[in-house]
């Protein structure tokens, strides 16, 4: 089994300012990785993947990176709405896959 | 535009049963898997399974095999999902989720919003 590692837990950030989030998987996985974020009584979003791939709709601010074990979710300027709970995926060894314990952005 | 919508919330008692269904529109239901997600309370999301609406073929996390039926209404795009042996630990919201691609695809892009389901004598 993949065991998905976030950190940090808690985010505290400043409207404007930059966040970057961090995923660690126990195994390589190549780029087999996705973000998603989740604000409360919502379901998640899908935000990246393949590491850093955008689907339609997702602003530009949203950059994955990162290849192997140790991947990131950078949000480069934060907007109000930007605030929520942000999960990582891996997808690597079909059909399982797993979420880490997410992180959480707040406002400073 | 693709929609899922789901059943409501649901209470149930250890040692029963309970079945969420989870319905799909604006694209052709058969060409997408549906996966489904449990979340507890203020915990990372945990995958459940997925089924091929195509031809019903299932595959279920190790955990919830023997307790866990995925089925699908092709005539009514629904997709249902039946838990059996509740306990207190299975509180939870439980999410259908469309993949993002056609194919075998674990990425979710299409949610529905959630049944929570509660488990308490």
């Amino acid at each position: 089994e993949i065991v998905v590692t976030q950190s940090p837990a808690t985010l505290s950030v400043s409207p404007g300012e930059r966040a970057t989030l961090s995923c660690r998987t126990s195994q390589n996985i190549d780029r087999n990785v996705a973000w998603y974020q989740q604000k409360p009584g919502q379901a998640p979003r899908l935000l990246t993947y393949a590491a850093a791939t955008r689907p339609p709709g997702v602003p530009a601010r949203f950059r994955g990176g990162g290849s192997g074990t140790e991947f990131t979710l950078t949000i480069t300027s934060l907007q109000s709405e930007d605030f929520a709970v942000y999960y990582c995926q891996q997808y690597n060894n079909w059909p399982l896959h797993s979420f880490g314990q997410g992180t959480k952005v707040e406002i400073k | 535009q693709v929609q899922v919508v789901q059943s409501g919330a649901e209470v149930r008692k250890p040692g029963a049963s309970v079945k969420i269904s989870c319905k799909a529109s604006g694209y052709t239901f058969s060409n997408y898997l549906f996966h489904w997600v449990r979340q507890a309370h203020g915990q990372g999301p945990e995958w459940l399974g997925f089924i091929d609406p195509s031809g019903g073929s299932t595959v279920y996390a190790e955990k919830f095999q023997g307790r866990l039926t995925l089925t699908r209404d092709t005539s009514t795009s629904t997709v249902y999902m039946e838990l059996s042996y509740l306990s207190p630990d299975d509180t939870a919201n439980y999410f259908c989720a469309r993949a993002r691609s056609s194919g075998w695809d674990s990425l979710l892009a299409y949610w529905g919003q959630g049944s929570l389901v509660t488990v308490s004598s």
